[in-house]
């Protein structure tokens, strides 16, 4: 059974710094591209960054470029999210999501909230 | 950036129904489209990708079509489950966007 489990999230001042991860099973994680993807409680969805099976592409959405980081260990079957300089827009539930080659993520973690607050 | 937009933003039907929701993207995505559907407190789950493929296990009350830029989720048969909100995507570009939601509820 694939799953994806999310981990570290939790309450941050801004200006802060948080790492999420993804821990993966049931499935070859080094053949998979990977994501995270935000939302804010009661809003709707936002893709936050992507990266292929290798680790050698990486994307980040606009508003997190240059703050957050994605990376990934595959002989750890691990997702990761560094996440500095925290803003209070950023506060989200994060999931993980795989992506099925180019049709879509067909499997999403439960999410990890972040709240950032002082 | 491609934008994604939704129509209507929120519906509102019967069980046995049967509902359509439009996505339209700013610009052609080929058929480069997927939808989800996400019930409250959970993580969404993908039913459609390509435009028109059924995701696995998905039920084949659920249909998609369009291409380039106009697409639609038809749901022939509105079930109790079915009440929740669904989500377009492009995946033809970075960044890869959705659209703002659909919220389909109890009438």
């Amino acid at each position: 059974e694939v799953q994806l489990v999310e981990s570290g999230g939790g309450l941050v001042q801004p200006g802060g710094s948080l790492r999420l991860s993804c821990a993966a099973s049931g499935f070859t994680f080094s053949t998979y591209a990977m994501n995270w993807v935000r939302q804010v409680p009661g809003k709707g969805l936002e893709w936050v960054s992507y990266i292929t099976s290798s680790g050698n592409t990486i994307y980040y959405a606009d508003s997190v470029e240059g703050r957050f980081t994605i990376s990934r260990d595959n002989a750890k079957n691990s997702l990761y999210l560094q996440m500095n300089s925290l803003r209070d827009e950023d506060t989200a539930v994060y999931y993980c999501a795989r992506k099925k080659y180019s049709s879509g993520y067909d499997y999403w973690g439960q999410g990890t909230l972040v709240t950032v607050s002082s | 950036d491609i934008q994604l937009t939704q129509s209507p933003s929120f519906l509102s039907a019967s069980v046995g129904d049967r509902v359509t929701i439009t996505c339209r993207a700013s610009q052609d995505i080929s058929s480069y489209l997927a939808w989800y559907q996400q019930e409250p407190g959970k993580a969404p789950k993908l039913l459609i990708y390509a435009v028109s493929t059924l995701q696995s296990e998905v039920p084949s009350r659920f249909s998609g079509s369009g291409s380039g830029t106009e697409f639609t989720l038809t749901i022939s048969s509105l079930q109790p489950e079915d009440f929740a909100t669904y989500y377009c995507q492009q995946l033809n570009s970075y960044p890869l966007t959705f659209g703002p939601g659909t919220k389909v509820d109890v009438k």
